[in-house]
């Protein structure tokens, strides 16, 4: 069965500093994996989808993300924050049989300051 | 030129009411999703129909009746509401039921049981 864990529901970073937001999957074959945005009230966008091409997937507004198959990770960053980035992120994997199904983590709550 | 759709966008009603909300989609794709995200944002899939054929049925009271008319449409039909199924209802959709598929979701269906 997959499964996502997204560490920490909340981070909070200063506009212009990093922003890692870490995902973590479980999945008994090869995974698809996607980071999706969720601004509020509304639905939700995908920012980025890894689809066992390159590990380095780079998505829109400046995000990426980096899947490591030994760590079962795909931790999503952006070097520089905005406020327009505060938002809900979710992590999602896919196992593709089944009806790609897909099995969304808890959500990390990004919170960005000046 | 709205991809996904759903209306109403709120729905209040009362215990024991019979409701639904509607989706429809312009892009073309054979599959739809219907998620549900509780008060702690965490997002599950509830079913999901392949060419009006039900593919994902995931342990849904059966008080849930999803209807497909049509490859663009996809409705909810909720009998007897309950308190517990106060939530945000989101509709998706996508090309196809491979994994790598990227879903596209609508804005939301807040719905509240009083």
């Amino acid at each position: 069965a997959q499964s996502v864990t997204q560490l920490g529901s909340h981070v909070s970073v200063s506009e212009g500093a990093l922003v890692l937001l870490r995902c973590n999957y479980s999945s008994s074959v090869p995974p698809y994996l996607f980071w999706y945005v969720q601004y509020p009230n509304q639905g939700l966008q995908l920012l980025l989808k890894y689809t066992s091409a390159a590990t380095l997937v780079k998505g829109i507004n400046g995000f990426e993300a980096e899947f490591k198959k030994s760590e079962t990770s795909f931790h999503l960053t952006k070097p520089s924050a905005h406020m327009s980035d505060a938002a809900e992120y979710f992590c999602a994997v896919s196992e593709g049989g089944g009806g790609n199904k897909l099995t969304f983590g808890t959500g990390t709550q990004l919170k960005v300051e000046l | 030129d709205t991809a996904v759709s759903q209306t109403p966008k709120y729905l209040v009603t009362q215990m024991g009411n019979d409701k639904s909300i509607k989706c429809e989609q312009n892009l073309g794709h054979d599959t739809m999703y219907w998620y549900k995200q509780d008060s702690k944002k965490f997002l599950k899939i509830m079913f999901s129909y392949n060419n009006k054929e039900l593919i994902i049925n995931e342990t849904v009271p059966n008080r849930f009746s999803p209807k497909s008319p049509d490859k663009a449409h996809l409705n909810l039909h909720i009998n007897s509401l309950e308190l517990g199924d106060s939530a945000v209802y989101f509709c998706a959709s996508s090309q196809d039921i491979a994994g790598a598929k990227e879903q596209f979701f609508g804005p939301g269906t807040r719905l509240t049981v009083l």
